[in-house]
C-alpha cells in the first residue's frame, strides 16, 4: 500500500530565510507526486507536481521540489520565504489502484516570522 | 471563471441527525472526490465518482454516502451523524483522471456534530 510521510509537523522559520519541507513515500510502483498547499481558511491549491522526466520541479511562488528515486523523497524548498508562505503544505502520491486518487500526507505547517 | 463550490461552509448539527454537504464545480470535471481533514491525518478520501451514475467507496467512507445525477454535483450525505464525524470536508474535482491529473478543491465546510 502507498503511503505519505511528511517529517515535520511544524516548521517555524524566520522571513528571507530559507526552508526545506521534507517528504518521504513508499510506493512499489511508479508513482506521481504533488505539493498542495492551503492558506488560512481555504481549500488546497496545486503548487507543483512530478511526473516524469527532471527530478528537480519548478512550482508556483517560488518553490521548487526534488524527486529522489532511490531515497523514495520529494522534498520542498524555498530560498528565501515571506510572511505570505505561511500555510499547511500536503505532500501527495498518485500511483495504480485506481487512477487518481490521492493519498495525503499528514501536512507541515510552516509558519514564517518577522 | 471556473469554479467549485461548497455549501454550507459552517455547520452545526446533532448526534443522529441526517446531514447533505453540497458540492457544486462548473468545470465540466468527470472526477469529483470528497475528504475529511482531521489534525494530525491530512486528507483522507471518503467517496469518489468518475461520473454521472458512478460512485466509489474511499478509505473512510463508513456513515457516509454520495450520489451523481449530474456533472455538477456530488452532494455528501452523512446518514446519521455522529461526534466522530465532526471535521473539515473538501470537495474536489479533476478533469480527465489520469494519474497526474490536478485535483481542484473547494473552500471547505466545517462540520461540527454535538
Amino acid at each position: 500500500a502507498q503511503s505519505v510521510t511528511q517529517l515535520d509537523s511544524q516548521v517555524p522559520v524566520f522571513e528571507e530565510a530559507p526552508v526545506e519541507l521534507r517528504c518521504n513515500y513508499s510506493s512499489s510502483v511508479s508513482v506521481y507526486l504533488f505539493w498542495y498547499v492551503q492558506y488560512p481558511n481555504q481549500g488546497l491549491q496545486l503548487l507543483l507536481k512530478y511526473l516524469s522526466g527532471s527530478t528537480l520541479v519548478k512550482g508556483i511562488n517560488g518553490f521548487e521540489a526534488e524527486f529522489n528515486k532511490s531515497q523514495t523523497s520529494f522534498h520542498l524548498r524555498k530560498p528565501s520565504v515571506h510572511i505570505s508562505d505561511t500555510a499547511e503544505y500536503f505532500c501527495a502520491v498518485s500511483s495504480g489502484g485506481g487512477y487518481n486518487k490521492l493519498i495525503f500526507g499528514a501536512g507541515t505547517r510552516l509558519a514564517v516570522h518577522p | 471563471d471556473a469554479e467549485i463550490t461548497q455549501s454550507p461552509r459552517h455547520k452545526i448539527t446533532e448526534t443522529g441527525r441526517q446531514v447533505t454537504l453540497a458540492c457544486h464545480q462548473t468545470w465540466n470535471h468527470n472526477n469529483m472526490f470528497w475528504y475529511r481533514q482531521d489534525l494530525g491525518h491530512g486528507l483522507r478520501l471518503i467517496h469518489y465518482s468518475y461520473g454521472v451514475q458512478d460512485t466509489n467507496k474511499g478509505e473512510v467512507s463508513d456513515g457516509y454516502s454520495v450520489s451523481r445525477s449530474n456533472t455538477e454535483d456530488l452532494p455528501l450525505t452523512l446518514e446519521s451523524a455522529a461526534s466522530s464525524q465532526t471535521s473539515v470536508y473538501f470537495c474536489a474535482s479533476s478533469s480527465q483522471g489520469g494519474l497526474a491529473d490536478t485535483q481542484y478543491f473547494g473552500p471547505g465546510t466545517r462540520l461540527t456534530v454535538l
